[in-house]
């Protein structure tokens, strides 16, 4: 079975500078999708950005970023220039698109706090 | 366009009592997918429907069941309530085809079992 693992719980930093998450997974196969989802106290699940594993050209959207390290099986999230309303909880998350695998794996979510 | 859109947006139930939640999908969205969210277990998959049929079924006993009709709106259903049961059920729903591997959240329907 897939697994998600997001190995820090909490991370915090100062508006305008640049924080990195982490994240890896354990998968068998070669043809999958991984996320970014962030959600504020709202609650309501945001993407952030998506890397497909057979390209080898990391994602960017904006201020957001990830190193995709496909045979290290790790994908990790930057965010530049960070601003207030990126504190959130983000979580990555994996998905195969074939048969009983197509759910969404989610790890258990980094709390990122931004100060001033 | 519109998200995807859940109501209701906060229950509150007894344990035994039944509850039906309702997804509505971004226009043209076929495939509606249920997650549980609580702080203990963290998100999990429900299950998935595509063309009113369900196609993949997470890990939960059969008190939660869901359906999804021939407009693409989806409801999903838990009998005999337990303490439990409470969490944030989130939907979410994704196109068919191109862009197919990425779900979009709707904002949630917060259970609370008393």
């Amino acid at each position: 079975a897939q697994t998600v693992t997001q190995s820090q719980p909490e991370m915090s930093v100062q508006e305008a500078e640049t924080v990195t998450l982490s994240c890896t997974y354990d998968t068998s196969e070669s043809d999958y999708y991984l996320f970014w989802y962030k959600q504020p106290p709202s609650r309501q699940m945001i993407l952030v950005i998506r890397q497909e594993a057979y390209k080898q050209q990391n994602a960017t959207e904006n201020r957001f970023s990830v190193n995709f390290q496909k045979a290290a099986k790790s994908f990790s999230l930057k965010i530049s220039d960070s601003q207030l309303g990126d504190a959130a909880m983000y979580f990555c998350a994996y998905r195969l698109l074939t048969g009983t695998a197509s759910k969404l794996t989610f790890g258990t979510g980094t709390r990122l706090q931004v100060t001033l | 366009k519109a998200g995807v859109t859940q109501t209701p947006r906060y229950l509150i139930k007894t344990r035994g009592q039944q509850v039906t939640l309702s997804c509505s999908p971004i226009s043209g969205h076929r495939s509606v997918s249920w997650y549980q969210q609580t702080p203990g277990q963290g998100l999990q998959f429900l299950f998935e429907y595509f063309s009113e049929t369900q196609r993949n079924k997470g890990n939960f006993p059969g008190r939660f069941s869901g359906r999804q009709f021939s407009n693409s709106r989806s409801e999903m259903n838990v009998s005999t309530l337990e303490l439990g049961d409470s969490a944030l059920y989130l939907c979410a729903s994704s196109l068919e085809g191109q862009d197919q591997e990425t779900q979009y959240f709707g904002p949630g329907t917060r259970l609370l079992v008393l």
